[in-house]
C-alpha cells in the first residue's frame, strides 16, 4: 500500500503559538483528509483535500499533489486543540492508508 | 441526522468467543469502512463495501468477517477472537471517492 508520513511525531505549543505539520506520502492520491483525535478518541473530520488550499477559522491545508505532501497549519493555537494529529490518503476506491500522526499538546 | 453510529461502545470478550459490531449510517451513503487502530498508531482497513450486498478485503482483514444486507448496515463479526483484536474498530462512509464520515468507535478488549 502507500506509504504516508507524518511529522513532526510531537510537538509542545505555547498557547497562542502557530505550527506546521507536514504529511508526505509516496504515491499519487485522490484522497486526502486531515483528522484531529481529541483525547476521548473521537475522529474529527477537517479538511478533504486531494490538492489545493482551504481554510477553516484558525486552521488551512494545503496539498501540493504533483510533489506527493501536504500541510496543515494551526494558528493562535488553544488548549482544546491537543490531541493526534492524522493525515490518510486514499488511491482508486477511497481505501484510506493513515499516517502514525503528530501528537500536539498545547500548554495554557 | 445521527451520522454514523456504531454499537456497542465497549466490549469485553474471552479467547474464543464469538461477537458482532454494527456499524449504521443514516446519509445515504454507498461506501461503507471497517478500520482498527491500535495504540500509537493510525487506523488500518480492515475490510470495506462499495454497495449493498458487496464486500471486499483492505489491509488486515484476517480474522474478521463482514456482511452488507442493507444500505445502511455494516457488520464486522469475529467468530473466534483472540487477545490480538484488542483495538478500538472504527466504522466510516462515504458517497464514493471523498470525503469519510467516521463513527465514535467501539472499543474491544479480549482476555
Amino acid at each position: 500500500g502507500i506509504q504516508v508520513e507524518q511529522s513532526p511525531p510531537d510537538l509542545i505549543l505555547q498557547e497562542g503559538a502557530n505550527s506546521t505539520l507536514r504529511c508526505n506520502f509516496s504515491d499519487s492520491v485522490n484522497n486526502l483528509q486531515w483528522f484531529h483525535q481529541n483525547p476521548w478518541g473521537q475522529l474529527i473530520n477537517l479538511f478533504y483535500i486531494p490538492s489545493g488550499t482551504k481554510q477553516n477559522g484558525r486552521l488551512s491545508a494545503t496539498t501540493v499533489a504533483t510533489e506527493r505532501y501536504s500541510l496543515l497549519y494551526i494558528s493562535s493555537s488553544q488548549t482544546t486543540d491537543s490531541g493526534v494529529y492524522f493525515c490518510a490518503v486514499a488511491t482508486g476506491a477511497n481505501n484510506l492508508f493513515f499516517g502514525t500522526g503528530t501528537r500536539l499538546t498545547v500548554i495554557p | 441526522n445521527a451520522g454514523v453510529t456504531q454499537t456497542p461502545k465497549f466490549r469485553v470478550l474471552k479467547t474464543g468467543q464469538s461477537m458482532t459490531l454494527l456499524c449504521a449510517q443514516d446519509m445515504n451513503h454507498e461506501y461503507m469502512y471497517w478500520y482498527r487502530q491500535d495504540p500509537g498508531m493510525g487506523l488500518r482497513l480492515i475490510h470495506y463495501s462499495v454497495g449493498e450486498g458487496t464486500t471486499a478485503k483492505g489491509e488486515v482483514p484476517d480474522g474478521y468477517n463482514v456482511s452488507r444486507l442493507k444500505k445502511q448496515n455494516f457488520l464486522l463479526g469475529l467468530e473466534s477472537a483472540a487477545p490480538s483484536q484488542t483495538s478500538v474498530y472504527f466504522c466510516a462512509s462515504s458517497y464514493s471517492i471523498g470525503t469519510q464520515y467516521f463513527g465514535p468507535g467501539t472499543r474491544l478488549l479480549v482476555l
